[in-house]
């Protein structure tokens, strides 16, 4: 029961540098959430996707770029990344049926 | 945009101590509520929700939590806590039009004490 993956669990990088999260779930849920959490702001939505190449800003999407080619991955990329980018990032993805997210482990990213 | 605000940003209690977290949403049309916790250094875990119907919802681990739809507010309670409730609660809102979307409060962080 692997349910939902993310890594790596934690990464450095320096600014100006392009990174990668990675999230893999294993349920065929149809939609994928990911949210940054920073101290004070709770968790704050920056993509989600409705179902393969379906793809949807959230709150806080500036720097990010996701694709969704199969459903079971949804990657998360920073194309340059900033020292605001340091954060926690979680994935998630949702049942339909039930309306329920549920969380990957988080990736603690630290933007040098 | 949606706005979801847990007044509450520390709170310290003694173990057996009663338990009320405040959330308050902005959106007045048909909402689903949220209770998540995440304990140190883990994912976040749903407490309970409410979707519709009884607006007094059971959870886990004892948790309950209440639906006032005039006031706005879905406040979490535990009548006695543990040591082993020390964790960050979070609220979160999902707009009944927006399948999944979740607007989350900036947490709680609740530390009981042995």
């Amino acid at each position: 029961d692997a349910g939902i993956t993310q890594s790596p669990r934690y990464k450095i990088t320096e600014t100006g540098r392009q990174v990668t999260l990675m999230c893999h779930q294993t349920w065929s849920h149809s939609y994928m959430f990911w949210y940054r959490q920073d101290l004070g702001h709770g968790l704050r939505l920056i993509y989600y996707s409705a179902a393969a190449d379906i793809t949807d800003k959230g709150e806080v999407p500036d720097g990010y770029v996701v694709s969704r080619s199969k459903t079971e991955n949804f990657p998360l990329t920073l194309e340059s990344a900033t020292r605001s980018q340091t954060s926690v990032y979680f994935c998630a993805s949702l049942t339909s049926g039930k309306n329920i997210q549920y969380f990957g482990a988080g990736t603690r990213l630290s933007v040098l | 945009a949606q706005s979801v605000s847990q007044h509450n940003h520390h709170v310290i209690l003694s173990e057996a101590a009663s338990l009320e977290l405040g959330c308050n949403y902005s959106y007045g049309g048909t909402v689903n509520l949220f209770w998540y916790v995440q304990y140190p250094g883990q994912h976040l875990q749903l407490l309970l929700k409410y979707f519709s119907g009884d607006p007094l919802v059971k959870g886990i681990k004892g948790f309950e939590a209440e639906f006032i739809k005039s006031k706005f507010s879905f406040n979490l309670r535990k009548p006695s806590v543990q040591w082993s409730d020390t964790a960050e609660y979070f609220c979160a809102v999902n707009e009944g039009s927006t399948l999944g979307r979740l607007y989350f409060g900036r947490g709680t962080q609740l530390t009981v004490w042995p």
